[in-house]
């Protein structure tokens, strides 16, 4: 059964740091791309970022280049975001997800979410 | 980047068909699958179409996909409504290096 928990929310200030992680299970890790996709309260799905099986290819959606970095340890079946210069407008519920083997393109699994607050 | 349209909210009766419009702002709505994720409330996302009208095992074949090349849009049309349909429903697309996400449709089965 592929699992995905999500690990490292918390309140943090603005213009501090946190960082996610997904422990992944059931299904061989480096055989995947992942994403990190999130939801602010109340509102819609949002795409983060993705990065390749080796982690050779990253993308990011603008509103967080140069703040955010996805990263992997295939290793460890750990996928990772570091979130630096965080904003008000980062409050969201952050997910992990499995994207899926035909493409790069759609998630097949999605965890559960870890909500990260910034407010002071 | 282009931009996924829904409508904010749809309402249909137990056991009748509704559609769910996503519609692209730019480039042509053929060139890149899409994508229907199902959102109960207090619950991840789930997929319940993928590459424009293929069906995840498990979920129902009273789900289905379609794209409109001449409004530029996709489809998700549920027939036979159950009042476990009720959830919001989100397309996705992509381009060459991003996703992008529709604004959600909330449907209410009353």
């Amino acid at each position: 059964e592929v699992q995905l928990v999500e690990s490292g929310g918390g309140l943090v200030q603005p213009g501090g740091s946190l960082r996610l992680s997904c422990a992944a299970s059931g299904f061989t890790f480096s055989s995947y791309w992942m994403s990190w996709v999130r939801q602010a309260p109340g509102k819609g799905l949002e795409w983060v970022a993705n990065i390749k099986q080796d982690g050779s290819e990253k993308y990011y959606v603008d509103s967080v280049k140069g703040r955010f970095t996805i990263s992997r340890d295939n290793a460890k079946n750990s996928l990772y975001l570091q979130m630096n210069s965080l904003r008000a407008e980062d409050t969201a519920v952050y997910y992990c997800a499995r994207i899926g083997s035909s493409g790069w393109y759609r998630v097949d699994y999605w965890g559960q979410g870890t909500l990260v607050t910034v407010s002071s | 980047n282009f931009m996924l349209t829904q409508p904010h909210s749809v309402s249909e009766s137990p056991g009748k068909t509704v559609t769910i419009s996503c519609t692209r702002s730019s480039g042509s709505i053929a060139s890149n699958y899409v994508q229907w994720y199902q959102q109960r409330p207090g619950s991840s996302p789930t997929t319940v179409i993928y590459e424009d009208n293929q069906r995840p095992s498990g979920v129902p074949d009273r789900f289905s996909g379609s794209i409109d090349s001449s409004s530029n849009s996709a489809s998700l049309t549920i027939s036979g409504l159950k009042t476990e349909d009720e959830a919001d429903y989100y397309c996705q697309s992509y381009d060459s290096s991003n996703w992008v996400f529709g604004g959600g449709t909330k449907l209410t089965v009353l």
